[in-house]
């Protein structure tokens, strides 16, 4: 079982949709990072939180740190959205600070 | 643009030549990553750097693969003797502390032939 793992993996929605990526994780963290990658490989940070609840424009990101749970919401999704969708975690002791552990990543494709 | 910089983007090479890839990070970042994407799978770890000391390395990584920052500025990734296998995406990141936000390079892609 991976360390941290997302659902679902493929998702498509019609422009205007609430979408919704979840990420569990099995170990200690430090911080939980959801990043967005589109295609030709470049990684955009979209959230760092390691509690709570945090929003920037029309995306919402939240963590539950005892159920070890986030998810990723986007309101009214458009086009432009769809990318690919990464949970990382950064480790929580010694040498493993700041280093990330990736999930697979969930396709998002947002129809007009 | 996220001010991490990558060269070169693309590589192609033949099976057993060695690559050197460079990654320049953000000026004043101590931190900096390493990962590799195989194509459909999230980044994996590879190494990372504190300044000039490298503080850990993935078993992922053979002795064909070494990294250097040396003057804790750019770094530079090797790979000797390439195998199919090496065919990867190579990321590069770097933060200004380890609790901080990552900055990904656009990412070297390598073909071994």
């Amino acid at each position: 079982k991976n360390e941290v793992e997302q659902s679902p993996q493929n998702l498509t929605a019609q422009e205007g949709e609430f979408i919704t990526i979840n990420c569990s994780y099995s170990v200690g963290i430090s911080a939980l990072h959801w990043l967005q990658q589109h295609p030709g490989g470049g990684i955009v940070s979209l959230f760092m939180l390691s509690s709570g609840k945090k929003k920037h424009g029309r995306l919402i990101a939240t963590i539950n740190i005892q159920e070890k749970h986030s998810s990723l919401h986007i309101t009214a999704s458009h086009p432009r959205d769809s990318a690919v969708y990464i949970c990382a975690v950064s480790g929580a002791g010694g040498t493993s600070y700041g280093k990330l552990t990736f999930g697979q990543g969930t396709i998002l494709t947002v129809h007009p | 643009d996220t001010g991490v910089s990558q060269n070169p983007r693309h590589k192609i090479t033949k099976r057993g030549q060695n690559v050197t890839f460079r990654c320049d990070p953000i000026s004043e970042h101590n931190r900096l990553y390493w990962y590799r994407q195989t194509l459909g799978q999230g980044p994996e770890f590879l190494t990372y750097f504190q300044n000039e000391a490298q503080l850990e390395k993935s078993r992922l990584l053979s002795d064909r693969f070494s990294a250097e920052r040396p003057k804790g500025s750019f770094s530079t990734l090797e790979i000797q003797r390439t195998e199919q296998g090496d065919s990867a995406m190579y990321l590069c990141a770097s933060s200004l502390a380890y609790a901080d936000t990552q900055y990904f390079g656009p990412g070297t892609r390598l073909t071994v032939l």
